[in-house]
């Protein structure tokens, strides 16, 4: 199985500083046609968690302009340029190349 | 608007079985794949298993430790997946969701507890 690690488990940021955190996974995400099945997701204190990047960078509508994803192979980034309160959850990535489709254990982040 | 709305959970006793619904609505369903994932404190989001369209024949994926007491079908004429659960331990308890193929769409999910 690809097992998916994330970084830090918990990220305390000032509101409008930025923010980054990191995912690996222990293998290369790079299918055959040439996609990273590599996607982010965002859960709000009591909500399901929302899709906010499939295929390492590409942000869903609706999603602000602030997030952004990067990253190749095994290594992945997530970074919030500015953060908003409403930004504060958990941040989870997934792999989907492979199944079992797996999640890492996700990042906290809390408005300090 | 896409939506989809689990429902079937609660409390069950270890041993017994459960079958939770999604019952979906805004989209193809016909054409979409599904998933189950469950939520956990302990165990953050776990991916249960997935059922293809049709045109990918409605085959089926589980996670090892599920496969033969999770069976996940579903029904396109009702527009609903389903996710059958037998021999229900306490390990099994967590909110399950179910999502859009691609998961860029989920439920508000269900809370299952497994308890004596």
């Amino acid at each position: 199985d690809v097992v998916m690690t994330q970084s830090p488990l918990s990220l305390p940021v000032t509101l409008g500083q930025p923010a980054s955190f990191s995912c690996r996974s222990s293998q290369s995400l790079v299918y055959s046609d040439g996609n990273t099945h590599l996607n982010w997701f965002q859960q709000r204190p009591g909500q399901s968690p929302r899709r906010l990047i499939y295929k390492v960078s590409n942000r869903d509508s609706g999603v602000p302009d602030r997030f952004s994803g990067s990253g190749s192979g095994t290594d992945f980034t997530l970074k919030i340029s500015r953060v908003e309160a409403e930004d504060v959850g958990v941040y989870y990535c997934m792999q989907g190349l492979q199944t079992p489709l797996t999640f890492g254990g996700g990042t906290r982040v809390e408005i300090k | 608007e896409v939506q989809l709305v689990e429902s079937g959970g609660g409390l069950v006793q270890p041993g017994k079985s459960l079958k939770l619904s999604c019952a979906a609505s805004g989209f193809t369903f016909s054409g979409s794949a599904l998933h189950w994932v469950r939520q956990t404190p302990g165990k953050g989001l776990e991916w249960l298993g997935h059922i293809r369209n049709k045109a990918n024949n409605h085959t089926t994926g589980y996670l090892a430790s599920v496969k033969g007491r999770f069976t996940i079908s579903r029904d396109d004429s009702e527009r609903k997946a389903f996710l059958q659960m037998d021999r229900l331990k306490a390990e099994d308890t967590a909110i399950y969701y179910c999502t859009l193929g691609w998961f860029d769409h989920w439920g508000q999910g269900i809370l299952v507890t497994v308890s004596s």
